[in-house]
């Protein structure tokens, strides 16, 4: 079964930039689009990478989303990281039978 | 503007059964699929398969056939989670989810389902 990794937590401080890897299991992470979605606690989903590296209107360009093929991976940069960043992010994709998948989330602390 | 929002809480005992519903507004209801996605406390999302707005014809993800129900009512633009003989386990943030071409993926606000005796 395909599956997508991703760290546990990252953390970094605020003006910083960090980077939340999404690690496929099997296959071509590159063969289908990979979206990433904020959740802050008790709120639900937002989406704010899709396709890769499209952002909605209204997500800051802070936020950018990139793929590497040679490590499988993909990622969510986020720069000038603001305390309100701090949030669960989750990455998530297809297999092969286009059944989504979602990776199992990074907890994001701005400190 | 687009909005999907979603039934409130429910408190269930086990062997009961529930029904969330998503009401959409500000498009085109029978275009795109509608997608369920589960958290339970303190996980991660789980997918739990999608619904053709357009046909009514579900697909269940793995783990989600048998008790899981998908269905729709065109007429007030709203699509339906129906889960029967519920267990504790079903406790979870149940979501419905729908993809645009220039957003991604939009979300409703959730509906927390508690299953306790």
């Amino acid at each position: 079964n395909f599956m997508l990794t991703q760290p546990h937590s990252v953390s970094e401080s605020p003006g910083k930039t960090v980077t939340i890897s999404c690690t496929g299991s099997s296959g071509s992470i590159a063969s289908n689009y990979v979206q990433w979605y904020q959740q802050r606690p008790g709120s639900a989903p937002t989406t704010v990478i899709y396709e890769d590296n499209q952002r909605p209107s209204g997500v800051p360009d802070r936020f950018s989303g990139s793929i590497d093929s040679s490590s499988n991976s993909a990622s969510l940069t986020i720069s000038g990281l603001k305390t309100e960043d701090e949030a669960d992010y989750y990455c998530q994709s297809y297999d092969s039978s286009n059944i989504w998948v979602f990776g199992g989330g990074t907890k994001l602390t701005v400190l | 503007q687009v909005q999907l929002v979603q039934s409130g809480s429910e408190l269930k005992k086990p062997g009961a059964s529930v029904k969330v519903s998503c009401k959409a507004s500000g498009y085109t209801f029978t275009s795109y699929a509608m997608n369920w996605v589960r958290q339970a406390p303190g996980q991660g999302l789980e997918w739990m398969g999608w619904i053709n707005t357009n046909t009514g014809n579900p697909t269940y993800a793995q783990g989600f056939t048998g008790r899981f129900v998908f269905s729709l009512d065109t007429s007030v633009s709203t699509a339906y989670l129906q889960i029967s003989s519920l267990k504790a386990e079903d406790t979870a943030v149940y979501y419905c989810a729908r993809w645009f071409d220039d957003w991604g993926l939009r979300w409703g606000q959730g509906t927390l389902v508690t299953v306790s005796s």
